[in-house]
């Protein structure tokens, strides 16, 4: 079992939806981190949490410590934002990343 | 701002012949990771560096070497190419007072 998990694997959802994207893990962390990847390659960090609750334009980005979840929220979505998003996981004392296995979102116009 | 470069952006080898890749960290930066992300994969850890020394070491095969200079870039060096090194290496960068990586765009190396 991956230390990391995600769902979905894909979405697609019209322009304007709210989109939510989820995050379990099963060990301890020292942070929890929201990727973007773009067909291409390149790779973009959007949040890296501890605790709590980021929020940066559209995006907000949710954790529970005690239930080892995050979530990744974006708010009027449009076309722009497909793309494949991606959580990690750094462990206390070992900064490198576990990553999960990604969500494959696509937003129609 | 200044971000992760890495160079080169596309390489194409053929088997059993050697690459170098190259990742310079954002100014400042101390500590830089190097992952691999075969096709329709996770990526994968293979190395860090943190301070011109080895911090962590992942699944990187022993043909592979690393290392990182003193202005604190890194390169990564592979040698004996084999098809399934084929895949997408990347570098990120991070300090240890905010361990946020920052990564590059990658490096897509193909083994032909």
């Amino acid at each position: 079992k991956n230390e990391v998990e995600q769902s979905p694997q894909n979405l697609t959802a019209q322009e304007g939806e709210f989109i939510t994207i989820n995050c379990s893990y099963s060990v301890g962390i020292s942070a929890l981190h929201w990727l973007q990847q773009h067909p291409g390659g390149g790779i973009v960090s959007l949040f890296m949490l501890s605790s709590g609750k980021k929020k940066h334009g559209r995006l907000i980005a949710t954790i529970n410590i005690q239930e080892k979840h995050s979530s990744l929220h974006i708010t009027a979505s449009h076309p722009r934002d497909s793309a494949v998003y991606i959580c990690a996981i750094s462990n206390f004392g070992n900064e490198k990343l576990t990553f999960g296995t990604g969500t494959r979102l696509t937003i129609i116009p | 701002a200044a971000g992760v470069i890495q160079s080169p952006r596309h390489l194409i080898k053929e088997k059993r012949e050697t690459a170098t890749l190259k990742c310079y960290p954002i100014p400042r930066h101390d500590t830089v990771y190097w992952y691999q992300q075969g096709p329709g994969q996770d990526p994968q850890f293979l190395i860090s560096f943190y301070e011109k020394m080895q911090s962590d070491k992942g699944s990187i095969p022993d043909r592979f070497s690393a290392q990182q200079f003193s202005d604190y870039h890194s390169e990564l060096n592979m040698s004996s190419l084999e098809l399934g090194d084929s895949a997408l290496y990347f570098c990120a960068s991070s300090t240890t007072a905010n361990t946020e990586a920052f990564f590059g765009q990658g490096t897509r190396l193909t083994v032909v």
